[in-house]
């Protein structure tokens, strides 16, 4: 099975200050990758998907990017952090429409 | 209309209880669906694909009705372990978004 690794585990940033969350999947190649943010309390929101290297596709507009500069590879990005940036974030994997599996996840704290 | 609906709960039950939740969902077309169990503060985890015919594991039931376009999930002879929150996901329109519902939260009490 898939196994994506994600990092940091946690991030305290102050307001304004640029980010970057990367994941990497091992186990699979050419996966559709996604990037999801759970705020406290609230659901999963899709952020960004990617079906190949170089391919984003956007779900809510907002101040934050992804690129997928190799195919195992998704970064999440931003230029000035938001306080409403703060949140659970996730990385995914699949294969075409299979099961998705999730990397452990980065708590973002935006100060 | 939301892709993806839930009953957020919380469902509270006694061990033992029979516990089920329903999603629903907008798209049609939708082909892959599944449900998925978050703990507190951790990724969420696989608990089973929902097939056409239905499909069982364990204590685990999933159907799907595509005329009403939902699914349901059954757990029989809740234990402790079972609180979690459920997560309804069902693949978009383009075929390649998965959206997750908000969740069911369950707790189960002894």
């Amino acid at each position: 099975s898939q196994t994506i690794h994600q990092w940091p585990a946690t991030l305290v940033q102050p307001v304004g200050s640029p980010l970057s969350l990367e994941c990497t999947v091992e186990g699979t190649s050419n996966p559709n990758l996604y990037w999801y943010r759970q705020a406290a309390g609230r659901g999963l929101q899709l952020l960004f998907y990617s079906v190949g290297i170089g391919q984003i596709s956007s779900e809510v507009p907002q101040n934050l990017s992804a690129s997928r500069p190799q195919d195992r590879q998704f970064i999440l990005s931003s230029k000035k952090l938001l306080l409403s940036d703060s949140g659970f974030y996730l990385c995914a994997s699949a294969k075409e429409t299979t099961e998705a599996f999730f990397g452990q996840g980065t708590r973002l704290t935006v100060v | 209309r939301k892709e993806v609906e839930q009953d957020p709960g919380p469902f509270n039950v006694p061990e033992g209880a029979t516990v089920a939740f329903n999603c629903t969902y907008s798209n049609s077309a939708s082909q892959s669906f599944f449900w998925y169990r978050q703990d507190c503060r951790k990724e969420p985890k696989l608990l089973m694909s929902v097939y056409s015919s239905g499909n069982e594991d364990g204590r685990f039931t999933a159907q799907l009705n595509r005329a009403s376009q939902y699914i349901s999930l059954l757990i029989r002879d809740s234990k402790l372990s079972d609180s979690a929150t459920y997560l309804c996901v069902v693949n978009s329109d383009s075929g390649y978004a998965l959206n997750f519902g908000k969740g069911t939260s369950l707790l189960v009490t002894p």
